[in-house]
């Protein structure tokens, strides 16, 4: 079976400082990984997503994330927060091979301070 | 593109009645998903879809929840009858096939529905 924790369901960072978000995935199999941010009263939208090529992502809007299987971690960052992260950030995996389904994680609302 | 397309964005209702929420996915993706957005229990899928077909559905609350996929541009959740506690956004999302599962689904805006 697979699952993903999102610890804090709510992180305030200041304007200009380091975001991190973390996601922590259990899984059997290799799995995929992903980051999807939704603005108030929007759908998700997808930030990077992480399918075995390469250890370190890169995503829209300058965020990454880094797969550390060790740890069993797909933490979010970005060196500088805007007013316009301010959103929910939601970890997801899914199998490598053979579903197409995704389990989603709680979800960290992020607030970005002035 | 017009991106996944949902109808409609906001739904009230009375306790008892039907609803029938409506998705239009992507063109040319094969994979469409329903899911419900609530505070206490997060993003849950319901159900989704693969070529028209109804893959998973355990997702599904109750019998009073059903979906259907009649042709590729089109897809219903109706809920019948309807009670507070299901009160909730509701999202549908598309995707295509890519070999090993590395697929990116594509969500509409969600309909937000109230029942009284």
């Amino acid at each position: 079976a697979q699952s993903v924790t999102q610890l804090g369901s709510h992180v305030s960072v200041s304007e200009g400082a380091l975001v991190l978000l973390r996601c922590n995935y259990s899984s059997s199999v290799p799995p995929y990984l992903f980051w999807y941010v939704q603005y108030p009263n929007q759908g998700l939208q997808l930030l990077l997503k992480y399918t075995s090529a390469a250890t370190l992502v890169k995503g829209i809007n300058g965020f990454e994330a880094e797969f550390k299987k060790s740890e069993t971690s797909f933490h979010l960052t970005k060196p500088s927060a805007h007013m316009s992260d301010a959103a929910e950030y939601f970890c997801a995996v899914s199998r490598a091979s053979g579903t197409y389904k995704y389990i989603f994680g709680t979800g960290t609302r992020l607030k970005v301070l002035a | 593109d017009a991106g996944v397309i949902q109808s409609p964005r906001h739904e009230v209702t009375e306790m008892g009645q039907e609803v029938t929420l409506r998705c239009k996915p992507i063109s040319g993706h094969d994979y469409l998903f329903w899911y419900r957005q609530t505070m206490m229990r997060g993003l849950e899928l319901l159900i989704y879809f693969n070529n028209n077909v109804p893959i998973d559905d355990s997702g599904m609350p109750e019998d009073r929840f059903s979906a259907k996929m009649p042709n590729a541009s089109f897809s219903t959740l109706k809920i019948q009858p309807s009670e507070p506690r299901d009160s909730a956004v509701y999202f549908c999302a598309s995707s295509a096939y890519l070999a090993g599962g590395n697929n990116e689904q594509f969500f509409g805006p969600g309909t937000r529905l109230t029942v009284l």
